[in-house]
């Protein structure tokens, strides 16, 4: 059971605009630590698409957008393309009694139409 | 470019250990600026942070794993392991080594391709 939750799917037809939603508690998100995405393809690797809430690394075009507010984040893909379709994880920090400690969102798998 | 590689058994014997070893190249395990992980990815729990290494040696650990997890490194030889004790068939999954960047937010920037490790008899 993920901590984080996710829808388990979204979709849209290509040059469309799909968000994800990202949420969490005041153990994570809500406690102000910062929220980062990935995406993985099938067969392979997750692969940093967003980190520290908002930032892009190099070569992620800005198609790609992300936000954090409260105890939620969402991801945005705008100009949805057919190579977009993939599973899409959040990822943030918990802090338990036992220490603090990474979680991952359940993951969303994005089918375009 | 840095790449991680992932080595090791891909079965395991329940109540066995599990060992795997990442190897890291163009990049440095000596580096201050990053830690190493291990994170593993099943059907039915998606991706689970096992732990983590410095190259001081600090380690931390999902509490979830209930002490069963030690991360190791030998930067000498630019690589790190994972040992998980007493396996069962819960512990079946595709195991990921990782770097992660204290410099971006303690982000993981670079993941090995991954290793399906099956615990079965």
């Amino acid at each position: 059971q993920s901590v984080l939750t996710q829808p388990p799917s979204a979709s849209g037809a290509p040059g469309q605009r799909v968000t994800i939603s990202c949420t969490g508690s005041s153990s994570n998100i809500g406690a102000n630590y910062d929220v980062h995405w990935y995406r993985q393809l099938p067969g392979t690797a997750p692969k940093l698409l967003i980190y520290g809430n908002t930032n892009r690394p190099s070569g992620v075009p800005d198609r790609f957008s992300a936000s954090r507010s409260g105890t939620s984040a969402s991801l945005a893909i705008t100009g949805l393309q057919a190579e977009d379709e993939a599973d899409y994880y959040c990822q943030s920090y918990d802090s338990t009694l036992s220490g603090l400690h990474y979680v991952f969102g359940p993951g969303t798998k994005v089918t375009v139409l | 470019q840095v790449h991680l590689q992932e080595s090791g058994p891909g079965l395991v014997k329940p109540s066995q250990t599990l060992s795997l070893t990442c190897t890291v190249s163009g990049g440095s395990t000596s580096s201050t600026d990053h830690y190493w992980n291990w994170i593993r990815q099943t059907a039915g729990e998606g991706l689970e942070w096992i732990g983590r290494i410095h190259t001081t040696k600090s380690t931390n650990y999902n509490p979830s794993l209930k002490s069963r997890a030690t991360i190791s490194i030998e930067t000498s030889k630019s690589h790190f392991s994972l040992n998980l004790t007493s396996v069962t068939a819960a512990d079946t999954a595709i195991y990921f080594c990782a770097r992660e960047d204290g410099l971006r937010g303690f982000v993981f920037d670079y993941w090995g391709q991954g290793i399906l490790v099956t615990v079965s008899s």
